[in-house]
């Protein structure tokens, strides 16, 4: 159980094309959804938090503008990179808050296989 | 606010040694702690997770960690290294309360020699 998916897994695009990544959750329901960058050798950094039916929330310094997400469904998120430049290209995963079931325990999050984008 | 630190960026053992990957934390509400290891361009596996039950906590693959609170440490430890044990570990610090975010450490990277 509690398994996230990400597609596309790889993706190469041109400067200046957007690309939408979606990250699913296969058998949960997700009222929230992260959405964290990796540069090489590096940690995540949290990019957004994306609650279903309401507008994400960005970490300082993260353009709203140039990363478009949309929680349309209680399982489903996406990612659009807008415009796209080759400094955007980088590993992009999602991770799903999973509702504890117990009351005081902890809300996971459980994360999904990650997206390379490479814009050339 | 929440933070964790992970000493020692690369980490080299020598297939069946002893495996410590460190990580301090810091918090100021009941942290909840993770370890994730990740392979090349793959996403996250959750090693284990300490929920403020047993202290000594035991993970898959053979890793264990140990949250000292005297310390603010959850260090990782496998008793011996497997060559598939190379790979980037990350730790990991979260909450009950609040946005549920989750704050990571700069990761280690395990190298095992044969």
């Amino acid at each position: 159980g509690a398994v996230v998916s990400q597609h596309p897994s790889r993706v190469i695009c041109k400067s200046g094309t957007s690309v939408k990544i979606e990250c699913r959750s296969l058998d949960f329901q997700a009222t929230t959804m992260f959405w964290y960058r990796q540069f090489p050798k590096q940690s995540l950094m949290l990019m957004a938090t994306s609650n279903e039916g309401s507008k994400a929330t960005y970490e300082q310094g993260v353009e709203k503008d140039k990363f478009l997400i949309n929680h349309a469904s209680l399982t489903l998120s996406t990612l659009t990179v807008t415009s796209a430049h080759p400094e955007d290209s980088s590993f992009y995963i999602c991770s799903a808050r999973v509702r504890r079931t117990v009351a005081g325990g902890l809300d996971e999050q459980f994360f999904g296989p990650g997206t390379r984008l490479t814009v050339l | 606010a929440q933070s964790v630190t992970q000493l020692g960026s690369h980490v080299s053992v020598s297939e069946g040694a002893l495996v410590l990957l460190r990580c301090n934390y810091s918090s100021s509400v009941p942290p909840y702690l993770f370890w994730y290891v990740q392979y090349p361009n793959q996403g996250l596996q959750l090693l284990l997770k300490y929920t403020s039950a047993a202290t000594l906590v035991k993970g898959i693959n053979g890793f264990e960690a140990e949250f000292k609170k005297s310390e603010t440490s959850f260090h990782l430890t496998k008793p011996s290294a497997h060559m598939s044990d190379a790979a980037e570990y990350f730790c990991a610090v979260t909450n009950t309360s609040g946005t549920y975010k989750y704050i990571f450490g700069t990761g280690t990277r395990l190298k095992v020699l044969a």
